[in-house]
């Protein structure tokens, strides 16, 4: 069964409001979880990484303020899209690992339109 | 930074035959992890097959296998007895220091019936 649970599946929301999406980890704790985006018939693409109880580490390009992560316990990690606009709709996904040597579990993401 | 290179945009494959999918990858590590990804239409990403880079023994999978060469630094994926259900774009992917998955650009794989 699925070990990493994300929701929503599917949001369709208007330009300029925000939209949490959040990950969980259903069976283990997880201090560090990632956030991808993916665009049709593209690659995953890493937006920042996660950790628990400290800031997100944001790769370069992702706008900090356009994309909040809160990592606030060992099992959830939720990603806002602040002021979203339709550049922003997307596919997001997550993922987290159960220990270091063992491979990533994904959620299975999140598909968000902006009207 | 680590890079993941898949040259093959789109695969086609006769059901019950055998396809190859191929991925190069650039890196100054020598222990490391290597996966193949699944993503079907769904879009769920399942996990495939994974290598660590000190084994040299190939990872197989039931009918999925992978040939790695360290050297080249090559990780092809090798697809036996194709089913239906196999289409989807496969992902290959590094993971760096930190966790992190690098991922390469994917190949579409069609399966004919």
């Amino acid at each position: 069964g699925a070990v990493v649970s994300q929701h929503p599946s599917w949001v369709i929301c208007k330009s300029g409001t925000s939209v949490k999406i959040e990950c969980r980890s259903l069976d283990f704790q997880a201090t560090t979880m990632f956030w991808y985006r993916q665009f049709p018939k593209q690659s995953l693409m890493l937006m920042a990484t996660s950790n628990e109880g400290s800031k997100a580490t944001y790769e370069q390009g992702v706008e900090k303020d356009k994309f909040l992560i809160n990592h606030a316990s060992l099992t959830l990690s939720t990603l806002t899209v602040t002021s979203a606009h339709p550049e922003d709709s997307s596919f997001y996904i997550c993922s987290a690992n159960r220990a270091s040597n063992q491979p990533q579990h994904f959620g299975d993401g999140t598909r968000l339109s902006i009207l | 930074a680590q890079t993941v290179t898949q040259s093959q945009p789109e695969m086609s494959v006769q059901e019950a035959e055998t396809v190859t999918l191929s991925c190069t990858y650039d890196t100054s590590e020598s222990d490391y992890y290597l996966f193949w990804y699944k993503q079907p239409p769904s879009r769920q990403m399942i996990l495939v097959i994974r290598q660590e880079a000190y084994k040299q023994q190939n990872a197989t999978e039931n009918r999925f296998s992978v040939n790695f060469q360290k050297a080249a630094k090559s990780f092809s994926l090798k697809i036996s007895d194709s089913q239906l259900g196999d289409a989807a774009m496969y992902f290959c992917a590094y993971r760096e220091y930190g966790n992190k998955l690098v991922f390469g650009a994917g190949t579409i794989l069609r399966v004919k019936s």
